[in-house]
């Protein structure tokens, strides 16, 4: 399995303010997601991170909402923009790796707390 | 109607005790099925991946498909305060890759 970190941890920010949380995984993988857990509720997948061309994002979000970079296979990194206080959540981000069956991991999350 | 359905209980049993945490589906198109265990304050943690009808298991746990229900279980024996968590099951579509659909969680308190 693979081993992946967030940073930040947990933030407080203000409002109209962004916030820009990294991923790093130990290995080479070739599918990254982004995904919004918010308070009480189950996973949301915001975007698939490509590497190396724009991200694919889901229903109900967008590029400038949720800018993704994907400089190389190990690291992404998700900007929350002008932050409002419903994007107070838990942002994971989360890996495909294996060969024959894709089994999906997950970081420990950021927790965004937004005033 | 969401497309994976899960009783978010919370469900509160003793220690010893067996588990059964359940999730139906609507889109015949999942194939892949996962259940992950989520503490507080964690990422979700993979605990099982089955991608055919029956039993899988795996220790204390077993993963249950059926296909033609759209009914999967996971059953935990020999409950333990530790298991203690937000169980989550997952499923995908026609291939093992692309994009994972949760379920709303099960809250699960096993008390000493």
């Amino acid at each position: 399995s693979a081993v992946i970190s967030q940073k930040p941890s947990r933030d407080i920010c203000q409002r109209g303010t962004s916030l820009t949380i990294q991923c790093q995984v130990d290995s080479q993988v070739t599918m990254m997601f982004w995904y919004r857990q918010q308070p009480g509720q189950s996973l949301t997948l915001i975007a698939t991170a490509n590497q190396g061309s724009e991200a694919t994002y889901e229903s109900g979000f967008v590029i400038d909402k949720f800018p993704i970079s994907r400089p190389n296979l190990t690291f992404s990194t998700l900007t929350v923009s002008n932050m409002s206080p419903e994007d107070s959540s838990i942002y994971l981000c989360s890996v495909e790796s294996g060969t024959k069956i894709r089994e999906e991991y997950f970081g420990p999350g950021t927790r965004l707390t937004v005033t | 109607q969401k497309e994976v359905e899960q009783d978010p209980g919370p469900l509160s049993v003793p220690e010893g005790a067996i588990v059964s945490l359940n999730c139906t589906y609507s889109n015949s198109a999942f194939q892949y099925f996962m259940w992950y265990r989520q503490y507080s304050r964690k990422g979700p943690e993979l605990l099982m991946y089955t991608y055919s009808s029956g039993n899988k298991e795996d220790g204390r746990f077993t993963a249950q498909v059926d296909k033609s229900s759209k009914y999967i279980s996971l059953f935990i024996r020999d409950s333990q305060p530790s298991d203690s968590a937000t169980y989550l099951c997952a499923m995908k579509g026609g291939t093992s890759y692309g994009k994972l659909t949760f379920g709303q969680g099960t809250i699960l308190t096993v008390h000493p």
